[in-house]
């Protein structure tokens, strides 16, 4: 079956720092998320991308946060300059058309020292 | 907007026993409703999902879920806990674009031996 992939796993990153967190949605689909989830608590939403462009996006998604679909394939968050506040694991999601349920990729942990 | 409530934070239950994990949501229309299964370290692996129709759900793993629009539920269900269901499970609702998918606080389940 067909998978949302991410990639790193595990980003260990110095505070103030740039990052970027890959993501590699099923081929087919057209929309694309990102979530957070800090340690311990809730998923939160963050994004949402169509057609090149963001559909719609939290509170959360300030002007540190960035996303862009550089390729066919690839989709990416990234953090311009990162905060403590940043640790959490994000995950990437996609889906086709009609509807259909998000399928999630296995997150990446982002570690901010 | 739209919003989740799971209102048990932690439930331990016997293997073999029945289970039961509430979610309430919050929304104007008729909602997408999801429930995600999380282990430790994992994705989010989706188990189930309402779109319309029968308000009874089959999902994956022997888990099924109810849609009750008169109480703004969709509670998960399964007859028999097995060990392997440890794990923590969230409670979803998306609009009717299926963007901005809100996720609940997420429910700890432990199964006793």
């Amino acid at each position: 079956e067909p998978e949302v992939t991410q990639t790193p796993s595990h980003q260990v990153t110095q505070m103030g720092q740039e990052v970027i967190l890959r993501c590699v949605p099923i081929s087919n689909h057209l929309y694309f998320y990102w979530y957070r989830q800090i340690l311990g608590q809730k998923v939160e939403f963050l994004v949402s991308f169509y057609n090149n462009e963001i559909s719609e996006k939290s509170e959360i998604f300030d002007d540190q946060f960035s996303v862009e679909r550089p390729d066919g394939s690839n989709f990416t968050l990234k953090i311009r300059s990162t905060k403590l506040e940043d640790s959490a694991m994000y995950f990437c999601a996609s889906r086709d058309a009609g509807g259909q349920p998000q399928h999630f990729g296995d997150g990446t942990r982002l570690s901010i020292l | 907007a739209q919003s989740v409530t799971q209102p048990d934070i932690h439930i331990t239950v016997s293997e073999g026993a029945s289970l039961e994990l509430r979610c309430n949501y919050s929304y104007g229309a008729t909602p997408y409703l999801f429930w995600y299964v999380q282990s430790p370290g994992q994705g989010l692996q989706l188990l189930l999902k309402y779109f319309s129709g029968d308000t009874l759900v089959q999902g994956i793993k022997g888990f099924e879920a109810e849609f009750k629009r008169s109480q703004s539920s969709f509670n998960l269900r399964k007859p028999s806990v097995h060990w392997s269901d440890a794990a923590e499970y969230f409670c979803a609702v998306g609009a009717s674009n299926n963007n901005d998918m809100r996720f609940g606080a997420g429910t700890r389940l432990t199964v006793k031996p």
